[in-house]
């Protein structure tokens, strides 16, 4: 079935520091989805990337899309202590399959 | 609306011992979903309910057993539980492709089984 790996698993950055994670996969993706989950918390949708080269943003973060479909990108510019938590990517096998995940990257941002 | 609604948030189990967790979602969604969350593993499904009436077997179903009861419920039976089902549960729901696939979790319940 569909894979995909996430790194870095985690990520300590200084508060107003930069931070991207990558969603990688060896076959071509239909679409990709992107999840937060807060500590403590459960996860909430962020965004889903659909298009071959997508670029979508939500204030101070940026999806993408790879142009062969095969990788995603979060970035986060200037973080702040409200981004910790840990950024989930998930995708299809197929389209009336359920969602797979990947095993996520932990944000920890030092103030 | 309350979304997705999990109970209990807490349980501690023994070894052997059976229960059910319970999930409704007010969002009349037709898909529904059971997932469990492990450190480092991410979340891994257990089994899903594409429709009422349906139910499909995920990732690491062994140990569970699953009932939709209508289109507002879907219930996780662990019938003898055990220290590997230790875990952090999540339910689960989304409209299906015709009405968006995002899904929508409940608050966990988080498991001990000692």
């Amino acid at each position: 079935g569909q894979q995909v790996m996430q790194i870095p698993q985690y990520q300590h950055v200084q508060e107003g520091e930069d931070f991207t994670t990558y969603c990688n996969s060896s076959t071509t993706l239909s679409n990709i989805q992107w999840y937060k989950q807060r500590p403590g918390g459960h996860p909430v949708f962020l965004i889903q990337l659909v298009k071959s080269g997508e670029v979508k943003k939500q204030k101070r973060l940026t999806f993408q899309f790879g142009e062969a479909k095969k990788n995603s990108s979060l970035h986060i510019t200037a973080t702040q202590t409200t981004d910790v938590g840990t950024y989930f990517c998930a995708t299809r096998n197929s389209g009336n399959t359920p969602l797979v995940f990947g095993k996520g990257t932990r944000l920890s941002v030092i103030a | 609306n309350a979304g997705v609604t999990q109970t209990p948030k807490f349980q501690v189990l023994k070894t052997g011992q059976s229960m059910t967790l319970q999930c409704a979602q007010d969002m009349n969604h037709n898909s529904m979903y059971w997932y469990r969350q492990d450190p480092g593993m991410g979340l891994r499904l257990i089994y899903y309910s594409a429709s009422e009436g349906t139910t499909d077997k995920g990732e690491v179903p062994n140990g569970y057993n699953v009932s939709r009861l209508n289109k507002r419920e879907f219930s996780l039976r662990l019938e003898s539980a055990a220290p590997s089902q230790t875990s952090v549960y999540f339910c689960a729901s989304s409209g299906g492709r015709d009405r968006g696939e995002k899904l929508f979790f409940g608050s966990g319940t988080q498991l001990s089984v000692l």
